[in-house]
């Protein structure tokens, strides 16, 4: 299984929007609505920031969105802040029945 | 309070064994479907294995046949048994228990991963 394709890194100034894109196949972002987004600052462990494409966990700012057209999710983050600042995965079900990350986009708040 | 708290990584030679436990509390571990994720140094994460609350299990290509995940009703707690051990399964491992909504006895499961442990190292080094 392939990990997801995102891009490497994505910036922004505080204030601004921002969107990273994570691309798969039929087989896994295409077939499922199961897509979600993980952020990670350094040395820590992954944060669940969206699930089932659009859906905020409670606690997570209304500031990060998700959608799906295909097979290509995306995250958006407006308002962008500092603290905003973290690696940004994606993942999907597949139908292995396994899970599958992206490759990771770095968010730098500039 | 949900937490989850791994243990049991540390250095070890090639072709060699090693066991994570990941103890749980806050929730019952044998009614979650529960995962083990793995990063190596520097790079992104990749699902290792899932145990679900009736006990199949599934695992990616890159460990089948060598881990094993299983749990301990009694303990509350996770396990990942890794056998014949490569340079390339150096990481941090976390366990992370798959985001669920229960109500009134019946559960729904959401195929994503809302808690995760703080990690544990593993190298496999000579």
């Amino acid at each position: 299984q392939s990990a997801l394709t995102q891009p490497a890194s994505v910036s922004g100034s505080p204030g601004q929007s921002i969107t990273i894109s994570c691309t798969g196949t039929s087989s896994d972002v295409g077939g499922y609505n199961y897509v979600s987004w993980y952020q990670q600052h350094p040395g820590k462990a992954p944060k669940l920031m969206i699930y089932d494409v659009s859906k905020r966990p409670s606690g997570v700012s209304n500031r990060f969105s998700g959608s799906k057209s295909g097979n290509t999710a995306s995250l958006t983050i407006s308002g962008l802040q500092a603290e905003d600042d973290a690696d940004y995965y994606c993942s999907s079900y597949t139908i292995s029945r396994s899970f599958v990350f992206g490759t990771g986009t770095k968010v730098t708040v500039l | 309070e949900v937490q989850l708290v791994e243990s049991g990584g540390g250095l070890v030679q090639p072709g060699g064994s090693l066991r994570l436990s990941c103890a749980a509390s806050g929730f019952t571990v044998s009614s979650n479907y529960m995962n083990w994720v793995r990063q190596a140094p520097g790079k992104g994460l990749e699902w290792v294995s899932i145990i679900y609350s009736g006990g199949s299990t599934y695992y990616a290509d890159s460990v089948k046949g060598r881990f094993t995940i299983s749990r301990d009703n009694s303990k509350n707690t996770l396990y990942l048994q890794m056998n014949s051990l490569r340079a390339e399964d150096t990481a941090v491992y976390y366990c992370a228990r798959e985001t669920s909504y229960c109500s009134g006895g019946s559960c729904s499961f959401f195929r994503s991963f809302d808690y995760w442990g703080q990690g544990t190292l593993v190298t496999v080094s000579s």
